[in-house]
């Protein structure tokens, strides 16, 4: 199966200020279409998993433009411009490319 | 708006089987492929299966493989996980979601495997 490891496991972030997520796969995730299959998805407290971004860095509906992916081949990486309050909980990327499709560890993000 | 909500979650012996139902709502169900992932408590998210439009294609991780079932009724928008062979590892939330690749996800519902 495709590792996928993300670093790091926790995140302590003032309100405002930038975060960042790393996350990297054991195999490349291009696909012969020419997408990346890397998602990102946010758990909140006691929520079920939403949906953050697809394909490497498109924006699932109604997510904030505060939230980017961007990365490549094996490299990837979840950028929030300004965290705010709303945006505490457990961060997860998933390579979608290889089955089983494998999910990083997670990141927790703690304001 | 797309709802997901499972159901059939519970307290199961050790080799006890249980099944897992998945309603959806919102979305033209038939158009899309079905996927459970689940998540031991305290732990981070595994997915374990999906199935294709029509059941035309299945995968499982191996943990599940040879004892879990998945399944779905387009007419009734429900997709199923058939758990057999239940050991106390297979304690966790599960949660349905669209797609193979999930967009939407369920609420969850709990299994518990303990003597």
């Amino acid at each position: 199966d495709v590792v996928v490891t993300q670093t790091p496991l926790s995140l302590s972030v003032t309100p405002g200020q930038p975060a960042s997520i790393s996350c990297k796969s054991s195999q490349s995730l291009l696909h012969s279409d020419g997408k990346t299959s890397l998602f990102w998805y946010l758990q909140k407290p006691g929520q079920s998993p939403q949906l953050l971004i697809y394909d490497l860095s498109s924006r699932f509906s109604g997510v904030p433009d505060r939230f980017s992916g961007s990365g490549s081949g094996t490299d990837f990486t979840l950028k929030i411009s300004r965290v705010e309050a709303e945006d505490v909980g457990v961060y997860y990327c998933m390579q979608g490319i290889h089955l089983p499709y494998t999910f990083g560890q997670g990141t927790k993000l703690e304001i | 708006q797309v709802q997901l909500v499972e159901s059939g979650g519970g307290l199961v012996k050790p080799g006890g089987s249980l099944r897992l139902s998945c309603e959806a709502s919102g979305f033209t169900f038939s158009d899309h492929q079905m996927s459970w992932s689940r998540q031991a408590p305290g732990q981070g998210l595994e997915w374990i299966s999906y199935t294709s439009y029509s059941d035309n294609t299945i995968y499982y991780a191996d943990s599940v493989r040879g004892r879990f079932t998945i399944s779905r009724d387009n007419a009734k928008n429900l997709v199923y996980l058939q758990m057999n062979s239940l050991r106390a590892e297979d304690t966790a939330v599960y949660y349905c979601a669209r797609g193979a690749r999930p967009n939407y996800w369920g609420q969850g519902t709990l299994v518990t495997v303990s003597s």
